[in-house]
């Protein structure tokens, strides 16, 4: 059983794009929600996470929308370049401390300059 | 920021033999380590979840004989492949978390585990 559904599995985009990738849990108990950036070869480095008690969170270029109520969360990327082209993984964890990340199974982006 | 450091990046063994692997946290203290397997083009499948001083406790499906785990202390965890085989062919990634409830994960940039 899939508790994190990600969408979609692979995504072109032009430079200067803006990248959206989503996500859809289960689990009401998910109190935080990473995502992480992956080049190949490497592990998955922390881009952005949430909280539930917030709508929104945006550093930099990435920015984090999250619906409760809908059980969604998207990243959404401005200014696409192709240094962004990588796998991306959200993953979500219940509340509590040190519990194991669920993972979506991963978007690869890929940049067009 | 928080580092967690894996050694070896890459390694070619023989069938038949052992590989260790090993995590440390550099600048944090890791209560809680966790070990992943990734296949080509696939997500990461956890293996196994460790907190420092205790044993291991392991995903449905992984051999604790076989993917031997210690956490010996709040900066070290290791992974010993025992009598790896070519199907243990993978890329495998350490994460690790501090105390606290809103506490990182932070990856290790993982090793590449080829049985020959």
């Amino acid at each position: 059983q899939q508790q994190v559904k990600q969408s979609p599995q692979s995504l072109i985009v032009q430079k200067g794009g803006i990248s959206i990738i989503n996500c859809a849990y289960e689990n009401t108990a998910f109190d935080y929600f990473p995502w992480y950036q992956q080049f190949p070869g490497k592990g998955p480095a922390l881009l952005i996470a949430i909280r539930p008690d917030v709508s929104e969170k945006k550093e930099g270029r990435f920015t984090i929308s999250f619906n409760k109520s809908a059980k969604q969360f998207s990243l959404h990327i401005m200014d696409s370049q192709p240094g962004d082209s990588a796998t991306y993984f959200c993953a979500a964890r219940p509340g509590g401390s040190n519990y194991k990340l669920t993972f979506g199974k991963g978007t690869l982006l890929t940049v067009n300059p | 920021g928080a580092v967690v450091s894996q050694h070896p990046s890459r390694v070619i063994c023989k069938s038949g033999t052992s590989v260790k692997i090993e995590c440390r946290s550099l600048d944090f203290q890791a209560t809680t380590m966790f070990w992943y397997r990734q296949f080509p083009k696939q997500s990461l499948m956890l293996m196994a979840t460790s907190n420092e001083g205790s044993k291991a406790t392991y995903e449905q499906g992984v051999e604790k004989d076989k993917f031997l785990i210690n956490h010996a202390s709040l900066t070290l965890s290791t992974l010993t492949v025992t009598s790896a085989h070519p199907e243990d062919s993978s890329f495998y990634i350490c994460s690790a978390t501090g105390q606290g409830p809103y506490y990182g994960y932070t990856f290790g940039s993982g090793t590449r585990l080829t049985v020959v």
